[in-house]
């Protein structure tokens, strides 16, 4: 079983941050939490991971909590090619277990 | 970032026939690969964790002698759906890492399989 909790969608306006959340209150110390997404019919792409300090790359920021038990995705500039299911995954690295995501519908 | 890559993207079978899909790591060394399958509006689901050199590791619930698993290389493992059936039609989709843990995993872009 995923060892994540994500709500099953969300919509956001093209242009606005969008910031998807994800508990996992059971992440073990030495977990990392990665997200990718999923576009339809393709395989998922890899976004960002993080241990305990907020990441960021060109396409996203993670913002994990102190006490690691939550985080959140940012999208700062969401275009309607941003719209997908995004998996948050807790792992050593060696085995993902994607739950069912949150499914981002990106307005116009 | 690293690049996999998954052949056929799409195949039509009859039923009863095997289908060959084919895993790779373009320009990195995997130890490891990862087969996974999607039904329709459903999350992926692991299937198995091919070890190179080594025979690979099932998830309870899927058929081994339906489901071979070849990882001849570091850069290439193969699925093969032996005797398919309808049931079987679904999306797979291969992932490939590093060697070194909490790197991140690269999926190759699925292989869309229906079996009439």
């Amino acid at each position: 079983d995923a060892k994540t909790t994500q709500p099953p969608s969300m919509d956001c306006a093209e242009g606005r941050a969008a910031n998807l959340p994800c508990n996992h209150s059971t992440i073990s110390g030495n977990e990392y939490v990665y997200w990718y997404r999923q576009i339809h019919s393709q395989g998922p792409q890899y976004i960002i991971h993080g241990l305990k300090n907020n990441e960021t790359n060109e396409m996203a920021s993670l913002i994990i909590t102190e006490d690691r038990k939550s985080s959140t995705l940012i999208l700062p500039h969401a275009t309607l090619r941003d719209t997908a299911v995004y998996y948050c995954i807790v792992s050593h690295g060696q085995n993902f277990v994607f739950g069912p995501g949150t499914r981002l519908s990106v307005l116009p | 970032g690293a690049v996999v890559s998954q052949h056929p993207s799409r195949v039509i079978c009859k039923s009863g026939t095997s289908v060959k899909i084919e895993c790779r790591s373009l320009d990195f060394q995997a130890t490891t690969m990862f087969w996974y399958r999607q039904f329709p509006k459903q999350s992926l689901m692991l299937m198995a964790t091919s070890n190179e050199g080594s025979k690979a590791t099932y998830e309870q619930g899927v058929e081994k002698d339906k489901f071979l698993i070849n990882h001849a290389s570091l850069t290439l493992s193969t699925l093969t759906v032996t005797s398919a059936h309808p049931e079987d039609s679904s999306f797979y989709i291969c992932s490939a890492q590093f060697t070194r843990l909490n790197t991140e995993a690269f999926f190759g872009q699925g292989t869309r399989l229906t079996v009439v």
